[in-house]
């Protein structure tokens, strides 16, 4: 089993609507998690951190993190054809309780369409 | 603040050769983490440096190492170079001030071996 495997993509979706991406993790102590966006041939860039079970919410996203079932996710609502990228779900994996280092699932390609 | 930095961009190297990959990291932040990103294994966890030290490691062959000096610069270098080490180089920095080690990622340098 992977340590942090994210649902197949392609996924696409209409402009407007709501786009969920999922993500589970197999390490049971991991404490921080991470979606980061990725346009084609760009860096990964941070958009949304969770350390807490429940939701947190900024702007049009929300990260849902669900610890007890190892599970996290991003909506995105009002999808528009910008946030198509792929997306990245990390954990961050505690060594020693000192930092760590992030394992990445293999990403969702998003394509939000006009 | 100026985000992370990486230098050079892109890189074309043949096989057999050695290459030093440079990293400057958002001022005040003291670790520096490597990945490694191809199409087909993703993006996968190379070294961390915190203070001059090296904190975590991947698996990834001897070939790899790196180092980080007082400034918190670090540099990445790969020794006797092989097709397959064609890929994208990320450095992230992190402020290390808590355990959730939240990442910043730098442009990356594209390296092509032939």
């Amino acid at each position: 089993q992977k340590e942090v495997e994210q649902n197949s993509g392609p996924l696409s979706v209409p402009e407007g609507a709501i786009a969920s991406l999922n993500c589970t993790y197999s390490d049971r102590v991991s404490q921080s998690f991470f979606w980061y966006r990725q346009y084609s041939g760009k860096s990964p860039e941070l958009i949304m951190s969770i350390y807490s079970n429940g939701d947190k919410e900024d702007g049009r996203f929300t990260a849902q993190l669900n610890k007890a079932s190892q599970y996290v996710s991003l909506l995105i609502r009002d999808s528009q054809p910008s946030d198509s990228a792929t997306y990245l779900c990390a954990v961050n994996i505690l060594i020693y309780n000192q930092g760590g280092k992030l394992i990445f699932g293999q990403g969702t390609e998003l394509s939000v369409k006009p | 603040k100026a985000g992370v930095t990486q230098t050079p961009r892109y890189l074309i190297k043949t096989r057999g050769q050695q290459v030093t990959l440079s990293c400057s990291p958002i001022s005040g932040h003291r670790s520096v983490s490597w990945y490694q990103q191809t199409p087909g294994q993703g993006l996968q966890f190379l070294f961390e440096y915190f203070s001059e030290t090296q904190r975590n490691k991947g698996n990834f062959p001897g070939r790899f190492s790196g180092r980080q000096f007082s400034n918190s610069r670090s540099e990445m270098n790969v020794s006797t170079l092989e097709l397959g080490d064609s890929a994208l180089y990320l450095c992230a920095s992190s402020s290390s001030g808590t355990i959730h080690n939240e990442q910043f990622f730098g442009p990356g340098t594209r390296l092509t071996v032939l």
